[in-house]
């Protein structure tokens, strides 16, 4: 089955830096890839996600990029704020639905 | 449109009891999806279930776990004998059926049971 990958499992930057979030997956069939952000004791929220037809995606401040080849995809976060920190999980999706989960990333924006 | 639903949202049980925790998908939703995620760890898969089928169940413990999706009702995750690591959140998903031609494969989150085993 597939499995996910998600590194590093701790992010701490400053206010307004880059943040960015890697993840490899293991399953070539994989066409999804989500992520979702978790705030503390709150339910995951999709962010933002990509198929396997594109290369990059990016909403505001916040973009994801997709190498079929190797397998990875990673989530930028561009001019951090303090309400961007949370636990941030990516996923891949094999067929259609069923998905498996990074183990999380937590990350810390200091202002 | 109502987003998923779980209850209890808290359940408190001691050990050796069982316990039954309920999920409501998305209106228009037919596959659900549910997690156990311990305390600072990430979400761990558990079953996959489309109404009256399990399609996979590789996450789940193969004992005192099970889950069900009737034709009718929420899905039902219960836990037999619970024992003090079973404690944790589980989230349970929904997502809309997808014939791969191009629907959303989002998957929508439950605000989670948290369950404590005393």
């Amino acid at each position: 089955g597939e499995n996910v990958e998600q590194h590093p499992s701790t992010l701490s930057v400053q206010e307004g830096d880059s943040a960015v979030i890697k993840c490899t997956y293991s399953d070539s069939a994989s066409n999804y890839f989500p992520w979702y952000k978790q705030e503390l004791g709150k339910r995951p929220q999709l962010i933002i996600d990509i198929r396997s037809n594109v290369g990059e995606k990016k909403d505001q401040r916040i973009a994801v990029t997709l190498n079929k080849t190797a397998k990875h995809f990673s989530l930028h976060i561009t001019e951090t704020q303090p309400e961007d920190s949370a636990v941030y999980f990516c996923a891949a999706s094999i067929r259609d639905l069923e998905m498996r989960f990074g183990a999380g990333t937590r990350l810390t924006v200091k202002p | 449109n109502a987003g998923v639903m779980q209850n209890p949202r808290h359940l408190v049980r001691r050990r050796g009891q069982e316990a039954r925790l309920r999920c409501s998908p998305m209106k228009g939703h037919s596959h659900v999806y549910w997690y156990r995620q311990l305390p600072e760890e990430g979400l761990k898969f558990m079953v996959y279930l489309q109404k009256e089928n399990i399609i996979d169940e590789s996450g789940m413990p193969k004992e005192r776990f099970s889950a069900e999706f009737p034709k009718e009702g929420p899905s039902i995750l219960r836990i037999q004998q619970v024992v003090r690591g079973d404690s944790a959140a589980y989230f349970c998903a929904s997502s809309p059926f997808a014939s791969g031609k191009g629907m959303s494969n989002e998957q929508f989150f439950g605000p989670g049971t948290r369950l404590t085993v005393l």
